[in-house]
């Protein structure tokens, strides 16, 4: 599509349920980010793909989250036993390169941890 | 420090105003710079890459010091429309891999 798409748009997850994020990003986009946004504006980085092999995890919290991008299917992201502070915005991007290639971002999913 | 920094603001501005914000990042190896503009819970959008000579776009004017390590970003004639947070973006690529440092954004009120 020529949109990045993420769904749901919003998701409540009680204190250690799963937590499951999905993310189709634009055809012919090569690259796959994940950010979250906690506070209204820090964008933390957790991950990249590049195509369906992990390019740069080094922001990924390593006991919870979990990420794939497997071939025709949306990329996903999973937060296993959630936390209340993993309330925020994720935000999946895709990029067709690196170098000066801007990143184009999905409307993001609100995940609410109760 | 941030590696990369910005004014918070709120910058309140009356319509038709010419407003700058400016960002500063720490790592001399970052390689492309972007401003994006994000609206109240929406998702950012790219305004402008900057580039090292300077670039413009409409009322959008964006500069980049590599020297101090300084990226800028002019709004000339505010609408009320130009009303967001702008996001200061830096990319370095290190062996391979591709590090988007967002700054916290600034925050633009344009009033009527």
């Amino acid at each position: 599509g020529e949109e990045v798409a993420q769904t749901p748009k919003h998701l409540v997850r009680g204190e250690g349920q799963k937590a499951k994020l999905y993310c189709a990003p634009i055809k012919g986009h090569s690259y796959v980010f994940w950010y979250q946004q906690v506070l209204k504006n820090e964008f933390k980085f957790l991950i990249s793909f590049q195509n369906e092999n992990v390019f740069d995890e080094t922001g990924m919290p390593k006991e919870r989250f979990s990420a794939k991008c497997l071939p025709n299917s949306p990329c996903s992201l999973e937060i296993q036993a959630t936390k209340l502070e993993d309330s925020a915005v994720y935000f999946c991007a895709s990029s067709p390169g690196l170098g000066g290639s801007p990143l184009h971002f999905g409307n993001g999913t609100r995940l609410t941890v109760t | 420090r941030k590696e990369v920094e910005q004014d918070p603001g709120p910058f309140n501005v009356p319509e038709g105003a010419t407003v700058a914000f400016n960002c500063t990042y720490s790592n001399s190896a970052s390689q492309s710079f972007f401003w994006y503009r994000q609206d109240c819970r929406k998702e950012p959008k790219l305004l402008m890459s900057v580039y090292s000579s300077g670039n413009e776009d409409g009322r959008f004017t964006a500069q980049l010091n590599r020297a101090s390590q300084y990226i800028s970003l002019l709004i000339r004639d505010s609408k009320l429309s130009d009303s967001a947070t702008y996001l200061c973006v830096v990319n370095k690529e290190d062996t391979g891999r591709r590090a988007l440092t967002f700054g916290s954004g600034t925050r633009l009120q344009v009033q009527p």
